[in-house]
């Protein structure tokens, strides 16, 4: 089946320690998300790609990064993790701007 | 910029009751307007959505959302609630030009009792 697909789904790093989030999809989708949804809290849009476009929300921290080397893949980085940044992370794909999103199963990030 | 209030926190329903999970949005055009289920742990998964056309809207799992503009509202409802519908429910808009680029509310969970 076609899907957006989240490596790992747990993943536990040190404060300060670089972590990379991995997300893949089969959907053949031109825009990819990242959104960041802290514990009890509504899921929020740090960036999205459009096709090789990076778009960075206003509010986002300058130390969350992303790369997406092919339209396949897309990662987030996260240059120096605080306590704070623990959350999960939801990667999603959708095929244009104007067409529904769809999620992966999500990240989970502990920060140790 | 727009916004959703979810106005409950937590439902409670028992088993083969109704439901109807109340969503209001704020934004100045026509909206796009979606409703996504989340099981603990997991992702999210596209219930239904609005984008024009017919104000009721048919979803997966049988649930169906009603947009009225008229009240900014676009609450989700089912008939018949069964235990595996137990979850926390997300309302969601996108602005046109940028559907899928999503504001969501804060969440309902839903519990069903046997």
């Amino acid at each position: 089946d076609a899907m957006v697909i989240q490596n790992p789904r747990y993943q536990v790093t040190q404060f300060g320690k670089p972590v990379t989030l991995s997300c893949s999809q089969t959907l053949n989708h031109n825009v990819m998300y990242w959104y960041q949804q802290k514990s009890s809290q509504a899921p929020k849009l740090l960036f999205h790609y459009y096709d090789k476009d990076f778009n960075n929300e206003a509010d986002t921290p300058d130390n969350f990064q992303s790369r997406r080397p092919n339209t396949s893949f897309c990662f987030l980085d996260i240059r120096s993790p605080g306590l704070g940044d623990a959350a999960m992370y939801l990667c999603a794909t959708s095929r244009a701007l104007v067409t529904e999103a769809f999620f992966g199963q999500g990240t989970r990030l502990t920060v140790v | 910029a727009q916004s959703v209030t979810q106005p409950d926190i937590h439902i409670t329903v028992s088993e083969g009751a109704s439901l109807e999970l109340r969503c209001n949005y704020s934004y100045g055009a026509t909206p796009y307007l979606f409703w996504y289920v989340q099981s603990p742990g997991q992702g999210l998964q596209l219930l239904l959505k609005y984008f024009s056309g017919d104000t009721l809207v048919q979803g997966i799992k049988g649930f169906e959302a009603e947009f009225k503009r008229s009240q900014s509202s676009f609450n989700l409802r089912k008939p018949s609630v069964h235990w595996s519908d137990a979850a926390e429910y997300f309302c969601a808009v996108g602005n046109t030009g940028t559907a899928s680029k999503l504001t969501f509310g804060t969440g309902t969970r839903l519990q069903v009792t046997l």
